[in-house]
């Protein structure tokens, strides 16, 4: 069965550093979306992408957040300069249409942020 | 509010079957979703279900809903010590079309 796929696992990386975490999507799939869940709390929502731009944002995608579709394959999270608090899991995933027609959103196993 | 709230914990023997409770908030959402995370794990979709829906069954998972008290339930059947992972209830916000917003999850422990 087809699936998400994100990289790397793992990441750690120095407060004030850019990372990028990576993910793949489902190959038919046309919607692109990025959650994090930060040790014992909820999967939050943090954006939304179709067509090539973003659909939705949550407030905590702030300007430190960036997203793109580099080519056809790949959908990447940016964030510019990391503080501790970005230190989560991060998770990336995917529908073939619209969540509010029924395509459930398929993720992948998600990337642990830490941040020092 | 934006709150799916769920039980934090939940034990069962094996072979018993798990009830695993959410109320959500939005009136008008169209898809229920229940996904699973195992330990170190992603975010695996177990079920969904149409608000037009009741009931949905699906192998050893049934899922009810009651849309009067906005109350969605899982039953695993004959749970067994694989099922034991977190659960996590979600639901579409009306207000935003592509946001699923999940509760906090129930821990399911099954003890052998």
């Amino acid at each position: 069965e087809p699936e998400v796929t994100q990289t790397p696992s793992h990441q750690v990386t120095q407060m004030g550093q850019e990372v990028i975490l990576r993910c793949v999507p489902i190959s038919n799939h046309l919607y692109f979306y990025w959650y994090r869940q930060i040790l014992g709390q909820k999967v939050e929502f943090l954006v939304s992408f179709y067509n090539n731009e973003i659909s939705e944002k949550s407030e905590i995608f702030d300007d430190q957040f960036s997203v793109e579709r580099p080519d056809g394959s790949n959908f990447t999270l940016k964030i510019r300069s990391t503080k501790l608090e970005d230190s989560a899991m991060y998770f990336c995933a995917s529908s073939e249409g619209q969540l509010t027609n029924g395509s459930p959103l398929h993720f992948g196993n998600g990337t642990r942020l830490t941040v020092t | 509010g934006e709150d799916v709230e769920q039980s934090l914990f939940l034990s069962v023997r094996e072979g018993d079957s798990s009830v695993i409770n959410c109320t959500y908030t939005d009136s008008s959402s169209t898809y229920l979703y229940w996904y699973k995370q195992e330990p170190g794990a992603g975010l695996q979709l177990l079920t969904y279900i149409f608000s037009n829906m009741d009931m949905k069954q699906d192998q050893r998972l049934t899922v009810l809903l009651n849309k009067k008290d906005k109350h969605l339930s899982l039953r695993i059947a004959d749970t067994q010590t694989g099922d034991s992972a977190i659960y996590f209830c979600a639901e579409i916000l009306r207000e935003y079309g592509n946001k699923l917003v999940f509760g906090a999850g129930t821990i399911l422990r099954v003890k052998s």
